[in-house]
């Protein structure tokens, strides 16, 4: 079973509104991490937000929000004002247990398109 | 800047034939990985490593070999046993205290085997 499901192979916003992109995951660890990245068409990946399993309040950094619905596990990516540049791949992962377990789990992505 | 660079960026390789991939880091970071991205597919981890002299398999290690001499290096060569070796591959770095999981990559090398 997918550990990490990103069920939008594809999505697209029109610049300047706000657009989410959907992750659930599974596991039956009470500790776990929660993660989304970013890759343009440069190839790298680019770190946006992280939410932690115990974590009481919603992850935000700038444009970017973490919707963390524990009892549906689910970790939905929104992102505001989309702008052109943001049109890219869209990583959910996922770290079972604490920080000594250096692997991530990642989902298959999502690939956004934002309109002008 | 600090960062973490890949070389080669595009690499062609005959079959048979072993290939090693360059990462190098200088964010000062204690922990290195090595990823693999295929069409349609997550990333998969190869091999990591925490510390210097030291790495661990990752998921898919089979047909891959690292060292981890240097702090800042972390080359992956991929083997002539590697039986499907054409992909995209990204090196990552992250500081020993990983609290957040916050993982520094590179642009990535394309591997194409001929």
């Amino acid at each position: 079973a997918q550990k990490i499901t990103q069920t939008q192979p594809g999505m697209f916003v029109q610049e300047k509104e706000a657009v989410t992109l959907d992750c659930t995951y599974d596991t039956s660890d009470p500790s776990y991490g929660l993660f989304w990245y970013k890759q343009p068409s440069s190839g790298e990946m680019i770190f946006l937000i992280y939410q932690g399993s115990y974590d009481q309040q919603n992850a935000t950094e700038g444009r970017y929000s973490l919707n963390f619905q524990k009892a549906r596990k689910s970790a939905n990516l929104v992102i505001s004002a989309s702008q052109l540049g943001d049109s890219a791949m869209y990583f959910c992962a996922m770290r079972e247990g604490d920080g000594n377990n250096r692997k991530l789990i990642w989902g298959l992505g999502t690939s956004l398109a934002v309109n002008p | 800047d600090g960062g973490i660079t890949q070389s080669p960026k595009y690499l062609f390789r005959k079959e048979g034939q072993n290939v090693t991939l360059s990462c190098e880091q200088n964010l000062n970071h204690d922990a290195m990985y090595w990823y693999r991205q295929d069409p349609g597919q997550g990333l998969r981890l190869i091999y990591y490593s925490q510390i210097v002299n030291d790495f661990q398999k990752g998921d898919i290690a089979e047909g891959y070999s690292v060292s981890r001499e240097k702090k800042e290096s972390f080359p992956l060569t991929v083997t002539s046993a590697q039986k499907n070796p054409t992909a995209f591959y990204l090196c990552a770095s992250s500081p020993g205290d990983w609290n957040t999981g916050e993982l520094f990559f590179g642009e990535g090398s394309r591997l194409t085997v001929l």
